[in-house]
C-alpha cells in the first residue's frame, strides 16, 4: 500500500529563519512521482514541485529548495529566509507513474511570524 | 476562461438533505477525481473516472454518487447528508503531457451539515 506521512503537524518559524518540511513516503511501485502543494489562507491548491522517481536530482527554484532521497523513501522541502506569504499548509504527495491514484500527506501548517 | 471550476463555492444544508456538488472542466482530461479534504487527513479521494460513463470508488465513497455523462463534468451527489459529510471538496483533473503527469484542481466547495 501507499503512504505518505508528513510527521510535522505544525510548524512556527520568525520571517527569515530557514524552515524544511519533511515527507516520507511509502511504496511497492518502481516507479513514481512526488509531489509538493501549497495551500494559502485563500484555500486553493497551488502546485510547487513534481519529481520523478528515477531522478534524484535535487532542485532549487528561488527560495525553495527539494531534496530527494530514494534510499530514505523522503522528499523534503526546504524554504530559505522565510516570509510571511509562505505561511500555508503544505501537502506532499505520491503517485505511482502506472496508476491515477494520488495519496496525499496529512499536511504540514506553517506560520510565518513577522 | 479555461481550467477547472466548482459550485457552488459555498454550501449549507440541513442532515437528510441531497446536495450536488458540480465541477467542471475545460481541458477535455480523461481523469477527474473528487477529494474531500478534513483536518488531520490530507486529501482523501472518494471518487474517480477515467472517462465518460466510467466512473469506480475511491478510499472514502459511502454516502457520496458520481456521475460522468461528458468529459467536462464530473458531478458529486450527496444523496442524504449527515453532519461527518461537513468538509472541503476539492475537483481535479488530470492528464499525461509527453513523458509528465499533471494534475490540476478546483478552488473547491466548502460544505457544512448542520
Amino acid at each position: 500500500a501507499q503512504k505518505v506521512t508528513q510527521a510535522q503537524t505544525e510548524i512556527s518559524v520568525v520571517e527569515k529563519e530557514d524552515v524544511t518540511l519533511d515527507c516520507v513516503y511509502e511504496t511497492r511501485d518502481t516507479t513514481y512521482y512526488l509531489f509538493w502543494y501549497k495551500q494559502p489562507p485563500s484555500g486553493e491548491l497551488v502546485f510547487l514541485i513534481r519529481r520523478n522517481s528515477f531522478d534524484e536530482q535535487n532542485e532549487i527554484s528561488g527560495r525553495y529548495s527539494w531534496n530527494f532521497q530514494k534510499s530514505t523513501s523522503s522528499f523534503n522541502f526546504t524554504i530559505t529566509a522565510s516570509q510571511v506569504v509562505d505561511s500555508a499548509v503544505y501537502f506532499c504527495a505520491l503517485k505511482s507513474t502506472g496508476g491515477f491514484k494520488t495519496i496525499f500527506g496529512a499536511g504540514t501548517r506553517l506560520f510565518v511570524k513577522a | 476562461d479555461a481550467g477547472i471550476t466548482q459550485s457552488p463555492r459555498y454550501k449549507i444544508t440541513e442532515t437528510g438533505r441531497q446536495v450536488t456538488l458540480m465541477c467542471h472542466q475545460t481541458w477535455s482530461h480523461s481523469y477527474m477525481f473528487w477529494y474531500r479534504q478534513d483536518l488531520g487527513h490530507g486529501l482523501r479521494l472518494i471518487y474517480y473516472s477515467a472517462a465518460a460513463d466510467i466512473t469506480d470508488k475511491g478510499e472514502v465513497p459511502d454516502g457520496y454518487v458520481v456521475s460522468r455523462s461528458k468529459t467536462e463534468n464530473f458531478p458529486l451527489t450527496l444523496e442524504s447528508a449527515t453532519r461527518s459529510q461537513t468538509s472541503v471538496y476539492f475537483c481535479a483533473s488530470s492528464a499525461w503531457t509527453g513523458s509528465s503527469y499533471e494534475q490540476y484542481f478546483g478552488p473547491g466547495t466548502r460544505l457544512t451539515v448542520t
